[in-house]
């Protein structure tokens, strides 16, 4: 059964850089079906797409946020990577990883990691 | 940016009853709709896409209908295990999520 979990600091200065990776366990990574994104939640609040990727690294991002973030892939050790650069306050939410149902950009996801809540504050 | 609006914030209803949950959008997203259910401290669980396909293991009292720009989340009757928060999400254009219904028990 396929599981994704998420790593990183949970607590990142403001001005900084966040850091996290999604590690994908019970299949590849390498699937000509899926893609492979990040969404957020802050606390008690809604979902927020943050970006997507294929595995052979084809990116896509949410247009509000594409200037601070880099979506990476390291097939080698069947992960995916976030990194939002610049972070404030605004950025503290719970951030999931997850994989599509279907093999589009922009898709709907089946499958979630359990989230990682990361707070920005110094 | 397309704009996903649901209704009402809060349902409170008893088990057994039916659950009937709105959400709009800004514009025309033909078919291209997903609801998700959330409980507290969990991810969220697909439940249907492309408006009405119910997900992999979703139970038949969930059914979703609607085009276009009006979409609506159908629970038949309600089990304990319902009571939670459900998201609609477009992929039409972009991708963006709705602010949510809670459903809570009466």
């Amino acid at each position: 059964q396929l599981q994704l979990l998420e790593s990183g600091p949970g607590l990142v200065k403001p001005s900084e850089t966040l850091s996290l990776t999604c590690t994908v366990s019970g299949g590849s990574i390498i699937s000509d079906n899926d893609y492979w994104g990040w969404i957020r939640q802050p606390p008690g609040k809604g979902l927020e797409y943050i970006g997507t990727i294929y595995y052979s690294g084809m990116t896509f991002y949410n247009p509000s946020l594409k200037s601070r973030v880099t979506i990476s892939v390291d097939t080698s050790k069947n992960q995916f990577s976030l990194k939002l650069t610049s972070v404030t306050a605004a950025d503290t939410a719970i951030y999931y990883c997850a994989k599509s149902l279907m093999p589009y950009s922009r898709p709907y996801f089946d499958s979630w990691g359990q989230g990682t809540l990361v707070t920005v504050s110094s | 940016e397309i704009v996903l609006t649901q209704s009402p914030a809060t349902l409170s209803l008893s088990p057994g009853e039916r659950a009937t949950l709105s959400c709009r959008a800004s514009q025309s997203i033909d078919s291209y709709l997903a609801w998700y259910q959330q409980k507290p401290g969990q991810a969220p669980r697909l439940l249907i896409y492309d408006a009405s396909n119910r997900a992999t293991g979703i139970p038949a009292r969930f059914s979703g209908s609607g085009s276009g720009t009006d979409f609506t989340l159908t629970i038949s009757s309600l089990e304990p295990e319902d009571f939670a928060v459900y998201f609609c999400q477009q992929r039409s254009n972009w991708l963006t999520f709705g602010g949510g219904t809670k459903v809570e028990l009466k």
